[in-house]
């Protein structure tokens, strides 16, 4: 079965510095790779994914990851942070084509960003 | 365009009440998704709807949850008998392609419940 570990429940950054929140997965198959971001009372928003090829994604807000096949990794960075990047960011995954795209998260990391 | 929307937002229930929880996925969405996110916890896969079959409930905890899409548009997610484990927000999520590599999955706000 695909499981998923985030190993910080909570990063404090101060703005404008580099935060990356870790990522990983297990999984006897090939997986897709997500990571959501989710802001108070709001629902998940997808910041990106990892389907294949490149194993460097980028995605929305000058977040970006990196797909580590040999150590199952896929953490999420960003170079400079802001406030209003404070909020909750889910790793999942999801099985290959064949499949309906069903996503396991991990427990979540709260980055918390302080000026 | 619209984005997935739910209803009520809050909902406090009596422990042993009845509650349905709406969603409303983004209009021409084939698949649409339910997860239950407990408290300091990340969602977790409750089922899966493709139309209006339901393809996978394998996440529904008991035989008190009970969830339709009976015109593959809008689904209703009931909980029979609340009980206080039940309090989590009950997110709902659609996505355009179910056989799409990676499809994107659009996220309501959730509805929040509460058992006392």
């Amino acid at each position: 079965a695909q499981s998923v570990t985030q190993l910080d429940s909570q990063v404090p950054v101060f703005e404008e510095a580099p935060v990356e929140l870790r990522c990983n997965y297990s999984s006897s198959v090939s997986v897709y790779l997500f990571w959501y971001v989710q802001y108070p009372n709001q629902g998940l928003q997808l910041l990106l994914k990892y389907l294949s090829g490149s194993t460097l994604v980028k995605g929305i807000n000058g977040f970006e990851a990196e797909f580590n096949k040999s150590q199952t990794s896929f953490h999420l960075r960003k170079p400079s942070v802001h406030i209003s990047d404070t909020a909750e960011y889910f790793c999942a995954v999801s099985l290959p084509p064949g499949g309906y795209n069903k996503l396991i998260f991990g427990a979540g990391t709260r980055l918390a960003v302080h000026p | 365009g619209a984005g997935v929307s739910q209803s009520p937002r809050y909902k406090v229930a009596k422990r042993g009440q009845d509650v349905a929880l709406r969603c409303d996925p983004i209009s021409g969405h084939v698949s649409l998704f339910w997860y239950q996110q407990a408290l300091g916890q990340g969602p977790e896969f409750l089922t899966y709807f493709q139309n209006e079959a339901q393809l996978d409930k394998s996440g529904l905890p008991s035989d008190r949850f009970f969830a339709e899409r009976p015109e593959g548009s809008v689904s209703t997610l009931k909980i029979q008998r609340t009980q206080q484990e039940d309090s989590a927000v009950y997110l709902c999520a659609s996505s355009s392609n179910p056989q799409g590599p990676g499809e994107t999955q659009y996220f309501g706000p959730g509805t929040r419940l509460l058992v006392l």
